[in-house]
């Protein structure tokens, strides 16, 4: 059982819609991650968050530590938000390791 | 920003011979690295911990001796994947952390033939 599950797998939306991705986790994090993966590959780190919320442009991530979950939103999405959208935690201060959520793949029609 | 450059980005090689793939931190440095592999839609998988100056932490199940990981210096880590199979064919990506984000290198889409 993979310990940081994200919901839904696959998300579909037209132009200007609101978005949320679910990401929930099995034990208590010292942080998490939302990365955004694109067709080619590579990776961009979006949020670190240990708690609270936090705003980067049209994006915004949420955690809730007691309910062992988090959220990303996209506000008024475009077709260049289309990607893999992943979810990653570490579970100590000591390191850097990162556990990875099964991804959600993200489509934004015009 | 933070930049982690990852080298080459497209590989195909035949099978029985070996690969490297340079990993190198721009503008920060990177005592510990950190190399994941990817099957097709699939969430990448660590592989190993790359430690500057001392021996690679290589996860549960993973070939120490078929994935060799050396971290010479503070900006470079390198994953050489010797006598490559098929099987090896894969996207295999490197990060390092310039708190409080993990920088993620371009990966790397090798295809053993």
């Amino acid at each position: 059982k993979n310990e940081v599950e994200q919901s839904p797998q696959n998300l579909t939306a037209q132009e200007g819609e609101f978005i949320t991705i679910n990401c929930s986790y099995s034990v208590g994090i010292s942080a998490l991650h939302w990365l955004q993966q694109h067709p080619g590959g590579g990776i961009v780190s979006l949020f670190m968050l240990s708690s609270g919320k936090k705003k980067h442009g049209r994006l915004i991530a949420t955690i809730n530590i007691q309910e062992k979950h988090s959220s990303l939103h996209i506000t008024a999405s475009h077709p260049r938000d289309s990607a893999v959208y992943i979810c990653a935690v570490t579970f100590s201060l000591n390191t850097d390791k990162l556990i990875f959520g099964t991804g959600t793949r993200l489509q934004v029609f015009p | 920003g933070a930049v982690v450059s990852q080298h080459p980005s497209r590989v195909i090689c035949k099978s029985g011979t070996s690969v490297k793939i340079e990993c190198r931190s721009l503008d920060f440095q990177a005592t510990t690295m950190f190399w994941y592999r990817q099957f097709p839609k699939k969430s990448l998988m660590l592989m190993a911990t790359s430690n500057e100056g001392s021996k690679a932490t290589y996860e549960q199940g993973v070939e120490k001796d078929k994935f060799l990981i050396n971290h010479a210096s503070l900006t470079l880590s390198t994953l050489t994947v010797t006598s490559a199979h098929p099987e090896d064919s894969s996207f295999y990506i490197c990060s390092a952390r310039d708190y409080p984000k993990q920088i993620f290198g371009q990966g790397t889409r090798l295809t053993v033939v």
